[in-house]
């Protein structure tokens, strides 16, 4: 079965970091690229980055809210990616998805079940 | 970045109804569009990639169409189980943006 488990969430203080981790399953990891997408509380969806995969050298891809804070990498080896948040704010409070991204469908299309990220004094 | 102006943002209906959505980009984006469904507390889920190409699984009462800046989904024929939200996303270029979503109720 493909799947996708998103780990790492909870409660942390504005300037704080988080990492959150994914762990995939039941598909060739180092092939894809991998997104993260946030969504805030009561709130639409919002694309917050991208790992490529090794064939592209691992380059990444951020919104603009997020970079030069949030950094993404992966782990071919342990079939994992993880999103690196730094010096976050209360904005940042989401639920965070990973999603795998299958070229041949131009589209994220295996999901995580979500990790929620709360940033609060 | 590239916005994505998506209407309406909720949209009520009965069963058996024909629903259409759309969205409109600030730039041409050729056909790198897709769109989304998510359900409360569940994650999206692709039904819709390459603006018009029906995602494995998904029923053929769902279509898309549209080129450039204009796009549209239809749910030709209402069902239960698609009252739901529903998010175009562009993935022709960097930062990728979805629109604002349409929340699909039963009327």
């Amino acid at each position: 079965e493909v799947q996708l488990v998103e780990s790492g969430g909870g409660l942390v203080q504005p300037g704080g970091s988080l990492r959150l981790s994914c762990a995939a399953s039941g598909f060739t990891f180092s092939d894809h690229y991998m997104d993260w997408v946030r969504q805030a509380p009561g709130k639409g969806l919002e694309w917050v980055g991208r790992s490529r995969n090794k064939a592209t050298s691992y380059t990444t891809e951020y919104a603009a809210s997020v970079k030069d804070r949030f950094t993404i990498s992966r782990d071919d080896s342990k079939n994992s990616v993880h999103l690196q948040m730094n010096s976050l704010k209360t904005e940042d409070t989401a639920v965070y998805y990973c999603a795998k991204y299958t070229g041949s469908v131009n589209g994220m299309d295996v999901w995580g079940q979500g990790t929620t990220v709360t940033v609060s004094s | 970045a590239i916005q994505m102006t998506q209407s309406p943002s909720s949209l009520s209906a009965s069963v058996g109804d024909r629903v259409t959505i759309t969205c409109r980009a600030s730039q041409g984006i050729r056909n790198d569009l897709g769109w989304y469904q998510q359900k409360p507390g569940k994650a999206p889920k692709l039904l819709i990639y390459a603006a018009s190409s029906l995602q494995s699984g998904v029923p053929s009462r769902f279509s898309g169409s549209g080129s450039g800046t204009d796009f549209t989904l239809t749910i030709s024929s209402l069902q239960p189980e698609d009252f739901a939200t529903y998010y175009c996303l562009q993935d022709y270029n960097y930062p990728y943006t979805f629109g604002r979503g349409t929340k699909l109720e039963i009327k």
